[in-house]
């Protein structure tokens, strides 16, 4: 069974720029959720998708937004990047919604670097 | 609001001697209770969960938590490391509705760097 997949791994950007990540969860996994991951900040919560609804958003400005498709699929979108946007962005799948397992399964991240 | 300290930044060990990693959390509500493995320019790996049940949990590779309720700890255990063990460990938590139902928010800890010397 394919495990969740990032695209791309890297990727530098301008200050200015906008990026659009892409993730496509495990087959089956109907919960897509994405994280910014720093040295200074750690792990953040940024938002996640079920179903194609926002249902949980962290505490980020307006211009980071995502979306999920029917597929399950999700992309992330961040516009006007500012240097410190620069961080690994995680996409995690999980089944929810009920009896089972619980847990999220994390893809290896996209690298962005601001510069 | 939930919050998960893991009070050691750093763990220097040497192979073969045993180790624990804290990890103390705060939450008003019932939670799901995770540690999570990640190797340099990696993704993070699922160590182990406590759902519910027993309050030990074991993985496969050797590592154990014990869930305590009374002290809100999950504190990691491996009774012998191997150098294969050097990693960052992240402690996180999940609410949980009174159905059971855990929605798709994972809070973490800031990390704790094991690093295991020959």
């Amino acid at each position: 069974k394919a495990g969740v997949t990032q695209t791309p791994r890297y990727l530098i950007k301008t200050r200015g720029q906008q990026v659009t990540l892409s993730c496509s969860p495990i087959s089956g996994h109907r919960s897509v959720s994405w994280y910014q991951q720093t040295p200074g900040q750690g792990l953040q919560f940024l938002f996640e998708y079920f179903s194609e609804t926002q249902r949980n958003k962290g505490n980020f400005p307006g211009r980071f937004s995502g979306r999920q498709f029917s597929n399950s699929r999700s992309e992330m979108n961040v516009s006007t990047l500012e240097l410190g946007d620069s961080a690994l962005y995680l996409c995690a799948s999980s089944l929810l919604g009920g009896p089972g397992r619980k847990e999220a399964f994390f893809g290896q991240g996209t690298r962005l670097t601001v510069v | 609001a939930q919050s998960v300290t893991q009070l050691d930044s750093q763990v220097p060990v040497f192979e073969e001697a045993p180790v624990e990693l804290r990890c103390n959390y705060s939450s008003s509500v019932s939670v799901y209770l995770f540690w999570y493995v990640q190797y340099p320019n990696q993704g993070l790996q699922l160590l182990l969960k406590y759902l519910s049940g027993s309050t030990l949990v074991e993985s496969i590779n050797g590592f154990e938590a014990e869930f305590n309720k009374s002290q809100t700890s999950f504190h990691l255990r491996k009774p012998s490391v191997h150098i294969s063990d050097t990693a960052e460990y992240f402690c996180a938590v999940s609410d949980v509705n009174a159905g059971g139902t855990s929605y798709g928010k994972l809070t973490f800890g800031q990390g704790t760097i094991l690093t295991v010397h020959p």
